[in-house]
């Protein structure tokens, strides 16, 4: 499968603990990206790398959330101190680095904080 | 800001049926637009993608068309399936590389 690969699927974590997410994009794409989506909505941009550049942020990255894509390959997100707010599916997709591209999505990680 | 808005929000119909959905967009100044499905608790699966210079795309039973300067796309459904059953959800690439999207139509087909 050469698709866009996340894991955990689904994770279950108490309020307060770090939790990181993994994704692998599609092995030609220098473009990634990570979303969240809550229930109902549509997907919110988080941001993007071109290779391992963190190339934009949302407003919504608060300072609890970092993610790196240290070898312009896979991609980590890391949420520091979980609320209960956090819990969402947290898609990561890829894609060709010109504006035209068509963007991949992985199947995403369903986060639970309880 | 750009803001993307997809209507209706929920639509049932019968089994055979051809449907339109529709998504409406604030900013013209885009890059490219972009049609996904999404299954109940899964990731999206894209569909069609039309540049900002196409009018449309086809895909089997789907054509999705773009007026830019209106800031309005059109999925079409033709013949649909109890299969077709998922949320539709349209984006669009604006400044960046950022897709913005719409809260989706949730789409019901009853055999």
């Amino acid at each position: 499968d050469t698709g866009v690969s996340q894991n955990p699927r689904h994770k279950i974590t108490k309020r307060g603990q770090n939790v990181t997410f993994r994704c692998d994009p599609i092995s030609e794409h220098n473009r990634l990206y990570w979303y969240r989506q809550t229930l109902g909505q549509g997907p919110e941009f988080l941001t993007y790398f071109q290779n391992e550049a963190q190339l934009e942020k949302s407003r919504l990255l608060s300072d609890r959330f970092s993610a790196e894509r240290p070898k312009g390959s896979f991609s980590t997100l890391e949420i520091q101190r979980t609320e209960q707010g956090d819990s969402a599916m947290y898609l990561c997709a890829s894609s060709l680095a010109f504006g035209g591209t068509e963007a991949f999505f992985g199947q995403g990680t369903r986060l639970t904080v309880v | 800001k750009q803001e993307v808005t997809q209507i209706p929000a929920a639509l049932s119909v019968p089994e055979g049926e051809n449907l339109v959905l529709n998504c409406s967009f604030t900013d013209s100044a885009i890059y490219n637009l972009q049609w996904f499905r999404q299954d109940p608790g899964k990731g999206l699966t894209s569909l069609l993608l039309i540049q900002s210079s196409q009018r449309e795309q086809t895909s089997g039973r789907l054509n999705a068309s773009l007026d830019k300067s209106s800031g309005r796309s059109t999925l079409y459904i033709a013949a649909s399936q109890p299969g077709d059953s998922a949320t539709y959800l349209c984006a669009v690439r604006t400044s960046g590389s950022r897709l913005t999207f719409g809260e989706g139509t949730q789409l019901t087909v009853n055999p």
